[in-house]
C-alpha cells in the first residue's frame, strides 16, 4: 500500500458524459501527479500540482481539467468524453523534496 | 525532448534464470532514470533510480540496473529470477532528480516459468 488513494476504481460512462476522479496523497506530500496509462499511447505524464498551484504540464486535453485542494486532495475532471479516453488514470504524490513518487492503484475508466 | 525506449515487449524466462530488460535513453541534458514495477491491478512501485551518485544502482526485490554512457543504457537485471517478478516493467527519465514528469517507455511484460 502506497498511501495513495484513487476513487472510484472502476467507472463506465457513456461517450460525451463528464467525471471526476478522487486522488489523496500520501500524509504530508505537497505534490501531486496525475497519469494516464492506455494501450495506445502506454504511461502518459498529464499534470503536476504542489500545495496547490500547478507546476508541470504534461500532454493534457483541453476537454481535461485538474486541481488541488487545501487539504491537499486533488481531483481530475474529464470532460465531453469520448471512446479513446478509455485508460487507467494513476495519482501519484511526492514530498516536498520529490524523492520518490508514490503511486495509487488507479481509476479505470471506460467509455462506452 | 527525452525519451526512452524499452527493447522487448515481452520477456520470459525460467526460474532461477537471469532477468536482463533493456532500457535505451534519449535525452539532451544529464539524465535521471528509473525503473518502475507494475504488478497486475496494482499502481506502479519504484525498483531502483539512477541520479548521477554512482553507475551501478540496486534496487529493491534484487535488481540492479546499470548506467552506461557511452551505450545510452540503463538495462535492468537480476541474477535470478523468481515467480513473483511476473509483473510489468517501465523505464523512465525525468529531467530532475525528483523524477517529477516522468517519461515512461512502453514497457516490458516479463513472464517467469517454472
Amino acid at each position: 500500500d502506497s498511501g495513495v488513494t484513487q476513487t472510484p476504481k472502476h467507472l463506465i460512462t457513456a461517450t460525451g458524459q463528464r467525471v471526476t476522479l478522487r486522488c489523496s496523497p500520501r500524509s504530508g506530500d505537497l505534490s501531486v501527479y496525475w497519469y494516464q496509462q492506455s494501450l495506445d499511447q502506454g504511461l502518459q505524464f498529464l499534470i503536476q500540482y504542489y500545495n496547490g498551484e500547478e507546476r508541470a504540464k504534461g500532454n493534457i486535453l483541453e476537454r481535461f481539467s485538474a486541481q488541488q485542494f487545501p487539504d491537499l486532495h486533488s481531483e481530475l475532471n474529464l470532460s465531453s468524453l469520448e471512446l479513446g479516453d478509455s485508460a487507467l488514470y494513476f495519482c501519484a504524490s511526492s514530498t516536498s523534496s520529490g524523492n520518490t513518487i508514490y503511486f495509487g492503484e488507479g481509476s479505470w475508466l471506460t467509455v462506452v | 525532448a527525452q525519451s526512452v525506449t524499452q527493447l522487448g515487449s515481452h520477456v520470459s524466462v525460467s526460474e532461477g534464470a537471469l532477468v536482463l530488460l533493456r532500457c535505451n535513453y534519449s535525452s539532451s541534458v544529464p539524465p535521471y532514470l528509473f525503473w518502475y514495477v507494475q504488478y497486475p491491478n496494482q499502481g506502479l512501485q519504484l525498483l531502483l533510480k539512477y541520479t548521477s551518485a554512482a553507475t551501478l544502482v540496486k534496487g529493491i526485490n534484487g535488481f540492479e540496473a546499470e548506467f552506461k554512457k557511452s551505450e545510452t543504457s540503463f538495462h535492468l537485471t537480476k541474477p535470478s529470477a523468481h515467480m513473483s517478478d511476473a509483473a510489468e516493467y517501465f523505464c523512465a527519465v525525468s529531467e530532475n532528480q525528483a523524477g517529477t514528469a516522468l517519461i515512461f517507455g512502453k514497457g516490458t511484460t516479463l513472464s517467469v516459468s517454472s
